[in-house]
């Protein structure tokens, strides 16, 4: 177990749905961020939130929005669902920003459209 | 924008042997990361080894080691004495060393496999 809790693990769901992808970070833990893995795109960094505040953006859609709670959890919202929105959804997080802390990796979220 | 080739899409090697894995970079930034990250069949990310850029001396971690370039732009990592749970997804990363933005650009990745 890595500290990062993502829910749920599995998700399948039709073409035009909306989801919520729930990523809880390691204790202690101020950033987060997202990443999706697909098979044509590979890993590919979404967002970053640091202490509540989106803090950089990558390839994120416009259909795809994020953000981080007090608590520090964060949960990404997928809408209007494509098939190719079908991937694995990884939640990171570290202590602080700075990548001499490192990334701790939950286990992921896979999403199946259908 | 920064690029990551890791131009090995499988490697198998038998166990208790050596194993290289090459990856190269471009960027135009001075002060970054190099990483390698382990994905097994479980699909968790496992960070097996940082590399600092200002850094000339490579990094180890147990078994595993890097043979780091900075000149060339390369970071490839060996796996010594192999064992069948080194079987898994190896992905190279780069960052660069800039607070605020710390996002990881990935190669495609080498899989590995351990034949006992």
């Amino acid at each position: 177990d890595s500290g990062v809790t993502q829910t749920p693990k599995h998700l399948i769901t039709a073409t035009g749905q909306r989801v919520t992808l729930r990523c809880s970070p390691r204790s202690g833990d101020l950033s987060v961020y997202w990443y999706q893995q697909s098979l044509d795109q590979g890993l590919q960094f979404l967002i970053q939130y640091y202490n509540g505040e989106e803090r950089a953006k990558g390839n994120i859609l416009e259909r795809f929005s994020a953000q981080q709670f007090p608590d520090l959890h964060s949960e990404l919202n997928l809408s209007s669902l494509e098939l190719g929105d079908s991937a694995l959804y990884f939640c990171a997080s570290s202590v602080a920003t700075g990548p001499n802390y490192g990334y701790t990796f939950g286990s992921g979220t896979r999403l199946t459209v259908v | 924008a920064q690029t990551v080739t890791q131009s090995q899409p499988e490697m198998s090697v038998q166990e208790a042997e050596t194993v290289t894995l090459s990856c190269t970079y471009d960027t135009s930034e001075n002060n970054y990361y190099l990483f390698w990250y382990k994905q097994p069949p479980s699909r968790q990310m496992i960070l097996v080894i940082r590399q600092e850029a200002y850094k000339q001396q490579n990094a180890t971690e147990n078994r595993f080691s890097v043979n780091f370039q900075k000149a060339a732009k390369s970071f490839s990592l060996k796996i010594s004495d192999s064992q069948l749970g080194d079987t898994a997804m190896y992905f190279c990363a780069f960052m660069i060393h800039s607070f605020g933005n710390e996002k990881l650009t990935f190669g495609t990745g080498t899989r590995l496999t351990i034949i006992p």
